[in-house]
């Protein structure tokens, strides 16, 4: 079946770096798309949010970019501190199954001191 | 207002056995979701429910089952367990299911099948 895909395994940025995470999905009826961050031993965190009739959303220091034409998701994080060293995860659903959400493989972002 | 809770935290199986685990959704809210993490296949969704009922599976066998109780809370077997079952089992809850909803999840359970 479609599934959402990340571009980059891992990701080091320096602290008070911006980051930038990306996310390739293929399943063209998705409308609605979350960031998730989880930390070791924890379960994965709402971050922010997108629905597909949007192209942008800004949350707290995190920006979501979509690119419907061509299948593209990213997050943007400003000023990254080192709490958010996490692995991150898109996630896509469409309206017909509002709660099975098919997520990415990852990014693990590490910030360097 | 206290978290999705999940018990136990870690268990061990043999092949074979079968395991059931719960899950404890945040106060008021009513649907809940159940989510297998490996290292192999990341996130996948099982099933969730909502007022006790299931609204949708994902493409487990049928030795994967749950169920929601009448407060909302809810548990999930798996029977005749294989290897490849280790995973973290992760719950997540929401108000109503509804799209748009911040889905909540707890911090999972970690299955070992020996």
């Amino acid at each position: 079946g479609e599934s959402v895909g990340l571009h980059l395994p891992t990701l080091s940025v320096q602290e008070g770096d911006n980051s930038i995470i990306n996310c390739a999905y293929s399943n063209s009826a998705s409308d609605y798309f979350i960031w998730y961050k989880q930390e070791s031993g924890k379960g994965p965190q709402f971050i922010i949010d997108i629905r597909s009739n949007m192209d942008k959303r800004q949350g707290q220091r995190v920006t979501v970019l979509l690119n419907k034409t061509v299948k593209h998701l990213s997050l943007q994080i400003a000023a990254t501190q080192p709490g958010d060293s996490a692995v991150y995860f898109c996630a896509e659903t469409f309206s017909g199954s509002a709660r099975q959400l098919t997520f990415g493989s990852g990014t693990q972002l590490t910030v360097l001191p | 207002k206290a978290g999705v809770t999940q018990t136990p935290r870690y268990l061990i199986k043999t092949r074979g056995q079968q395991v059931t685990l719960s899950c404890s959704p945040i106060s008021g809210h009513r649907s809940v979701s159940w989510y297998q993490q490996t290292p192999g296949q990341g996130l996948q969704f099982l099933f969730e429910y909502f007022s006790e009922t299931q609204r949708n599976k994902g493409n487990f066998p049928g030795r994967f089952s749950g169920r929601q109780f009448s407060n909302s809370r809810s548990e999930m077997n798996v029977s005749t367990l294989e290897l490849g079952d280790s995973a973290l089992y992760l719950c997540a809850s929401s108000l109503a299911g509804g799209q748009g909803e911040k889905l909540f999840f707890g911090s999972g359970t970690q299955l070992s099948v020996l």
